[in-house]
């Protein structure tokens, strides 16, 4: 089955710092990555998704994320935090052999310093 | 509307009741899914529908929990005698198609709390 690992469940890094959030997958055949984010009260939006081709993919709102299979990792990356990036962040897996659905990891929450 | 739209934004109900959650999708999608997030924790998934096949219901925690949905447009989830522990954020998605690689797009959950 698979699984999705974020290894950090509370984060706090100072504004205009680089952020660099964890994502570990278990898988057997080659998967879709995604990044969600959820502010508190809201639903959860996409911010980048891997399908393949570059393994260097680029979001919204600044993030970008890197896949590399050796390491089985999708990490999400923002070179300068903003204030308003706090917020809760999940890494998800999918595989069309899985029926299409969705493996969410426990989420990374985001603090931010002034 | 423009995203996909859930109703009631809160429920508060007592034990033993039964509740019903309702999901109106981005229209076109042909796929929806519902997940269940409890405090603090990571989505947990219930149950998919894509277009006319039989909806995929391995993640329904008992048979408490149903879900129909018409057609590709609004969906309905229950919960017969509800227990504490059925407390969480539900949440719905809707995609494109059925395969993975097509992005999810959700509400913004019904948060429900049993007393």
């Amino acid at each position: 089955a698979q699984s999705v690992t974020q290894p950090d469940i509370h984060i706090t890094v100072s504004e205009g710092a680089s952020l660099e959030l964890r994502c570990n997958y278990s898988y057997g055949a080659t998967p879709y990555l995604f990044w969600y984010v959820q502010s508190p009260g809201q639903g959860l939006q996409l911010l980048l998704k891997y399908f393949s081709g570059d393994t260097l993919v680029q979001g919204i709102k600044g993030f970008e994320a890197e896949f590399k299979r050796s390491q089985s990792s999708f990490n999400l990356r923002k070179p300068s935090v903003h204030w308003s990036d706090a917020a809760e962040y999940f890494c998800a897996v999918g595989a069309r052999s899985s029926g299409d659905k969705l493996t969410f990891g426990t989420g990374t929450r985001l603090a931010v310093r002034p | 509307g423009a995203g996909v739209s859930q109703s009631p934004s809160n429920k508060v109900t007592e034990k033993g009741k039964d509740v019903e959650l309702r999901c109106d999708p981005i229209s076109g999608h042909t796929a929806l899914y519902w997940y269940r997030q409890r405090l603090g924790q990571g989505l947990e998934f219930l149950i998919y529908f894509q277009g006319n096949s039989a909806p995929d219901k391995s993640g329904l925690p008992s048979d408490r929990f149903s879900a129909e949905r018409t057609g590709e447009s609004v969906s309905t989830l229950t919960i017969q005698r509800t227990q504490q522990e059925d407390s969480a954020v539900y949440l719905c998605a809707s995609s494109r198609g059925g395969v993975s690689n097509q992005p999810q797009h959700f509400g913004d959950g019904t948060r429900l709390s049993i007393l």
